[in-house]
């Protein structure tokens, strides 16, 4: 089956750090970039990182620049995402999305996986 | 960044009515454009892309029109499975996400 899960989630308090994994399977995981999207509570859709196939092209949005990294490990078919210096405003639903080497967007999703930063 | 600003934020529609949602960017992002509709609980589905090109098994009640700087998302005759929150996406520089239209059941 083709999907994505992501794990890692849990609650931290603020200052603290988090790593989330999203786990790929049932498709080529080396030939496509990937995404990281959270959504806070009750809110839209923010885009936070971008990491293409080769781990060469690697973007973030302001809001999590320098506190934030995003990674791949091809091998293991896996993304993570390292979050340091967590805020309040972090707490989130954050989800990984697939993005084939085409013009097509984010074609495939994981459920997420909940982050709650609080003292 | 490219902003991207969606209207309106709510939309009040009878089932087998139609609906016009709008998305707007503060910049060109060419036909780089993206439509998702997000159910609770549920991730986002990508809907449309390319501005126009349905994705693989959306029904064809569901358009896009657009390039440049304005976009439409066009429901023709709304089903109870299409209420729903729907966003525009960018993908022309970085991404970045319209804030959303939920769709509601007049």
């Amino acid at each position: 089956e083709v999907q994505l899960v992501e794990s890692g989630g849990g609650l931290v308090q603020p200052g603290g750090s988090l790593r989330l994994s999203c786990a790929a399977s049932g498709f080529t995981f080396s030939s496509y970039s990937m995404n990281w999207v959270r959504q806070a509570p009750g809110k839209g859709l923010e885009w936070i990182s971008y990491i293409n196939s080769r781990s060469s092209a690697i973007f973030y949005a302001d809001s999590v620049k320098g506190r934030f990294t995003i990674s791949r490990d091809s091998a293991k078919n896996s993304l993570y995402l390292q979050m340091n210096s967590l805020r309040d405003e972090d707490t989130a639903i954050y989800y990984c999305a697939r993005e084939p080497p085409s013009v097509i967007p984010f074609d495939l999703w994981g459920r997420g996986t909940l982050v709650t930063v609080s003292s | 960044e490219i902003v991207m600003t969606q209207s309106p934020a709510t939309l009040s529609v009878s089932p087998g009515e139609g609906a016009t949602l709008s998305c707007r960017a503060s910049q060109s992002v060419s036909s780089n454009l993206a439509w998702y509709q997000q159910k609770p609980g549920q991730a986002p589905r990508l809907l449309i892309y390319g501005a126009s090109t349905r994705a693989t098994g959306i029904p064809a009640r569901f358009s896009g029109s657009g390039s440049g700087t304005e976009f439409t998302l066009t429901i023709s005759s709304l089903q109870s499975e299409d209420f729903a929150v729907y966003y525009c996406q960018q993908y022309n520089k970085v991404r970045s996400f319209g804030q959303g239209t939920k769709v509601e059941i007049k």
